[in-house]
């Protein structure tokens, strides 16, 4: 059956500029996870959705970064004011529900030059 | 502060040598802790859930256990094909986020 897909495979933006990266997670997966993760560090968490409303968005790291589920299926994170700082993979995952095992896809590679 | 540890940060083993992966938390009420394989340029891969301690699980060469500190990823005669990093992730009773841990490296050489 079809995973979790995310598109662009890679991005390669200008400092200052704005980005969507679009994730579409298996069908009927209520959750869904953005993460970013750098070269040789584990996946960190930016923010959970449950249907349509984010859940927990701690891990946004300040309010240039936002994400959206507007059908609660998929999603957009969008990165306002690109920095050469939040160059990494961004990856996404869907699960049953929260607390359950998380299928991911393969990832957004962004760069900010 | 919830935290997760893994150690070591990289293994190297030969075919056939059996080890284990280390995952440390420290966390105030554990509602679930994960097994996770990442080959390089992709996304993790789901391995095993663990619940409670003294919950193991098995597949194929790999046998997860979980005690109230700690979990260990056990690997019996690897094969280079089990070469990949290894992410402990755990899920806290009182939030939904999840924490990884930075993952072991592991090489196994023919």
């Amino acid at each position: 059956g079809a995973g979790v897909s995310q598109t662009p495979s890679n991005k390669v933006t200008e400092k200052g500029k704005y980005v969507e990266l679009r994730c579409d997670p298996i069908s009927g997966h209520t959750a869904l996870y953005w993460y970013r993760q750098s070269l040789g560090q584990g996946p960190e968490f930016l923010i959970y959705f449950q249907g349509t409303g984010a859940a927990d968005d701690s891990g946004l790291p300040n309010d240039r970064f936002f994400a959206v589920r507007p059908e609660g299926s998929v999603s957009t994170l969008k990165i306002q004011r690109t920095e050469r700082g939040d160059s990494a993979v961004y990856l996404c995952a869907s699960s049953t529900g929260p607390g359950r095992e998380q299928y991911f896809g393969p990832g957004t590679r962004l760069t900010v030059t | 502060e919830d935290q997760v540890t893994q150690s070591p940060e990289a293994l190297r083993l030969q075919e056939g040598e059996s080890s284990s992966l280390n995952c440390s938390y420290t966390v105030s009420g554990l509602r679930g802790l994960f097994w996770y394989r990442q080959d390089p340029g992709k996304g993790p891969e789901f391995l095993f859930t663990l619940y409670s301690a003294g919950e193991e699980k098995e597949k194929e060469r790999l046998k997860a256990t979980l005690t109230k500190k700690e979990s260990f990823l056990h690997i019996t005669a690897p094969k280079p094909e089990d070469s990949a990093t290894y992410l402990c992730a755990l899920t806290q009773t009182s939030y939904d986020k999840v924490i990884f841990g930075p993952g072991t490296s592991l090489s196994v050489i023919p």
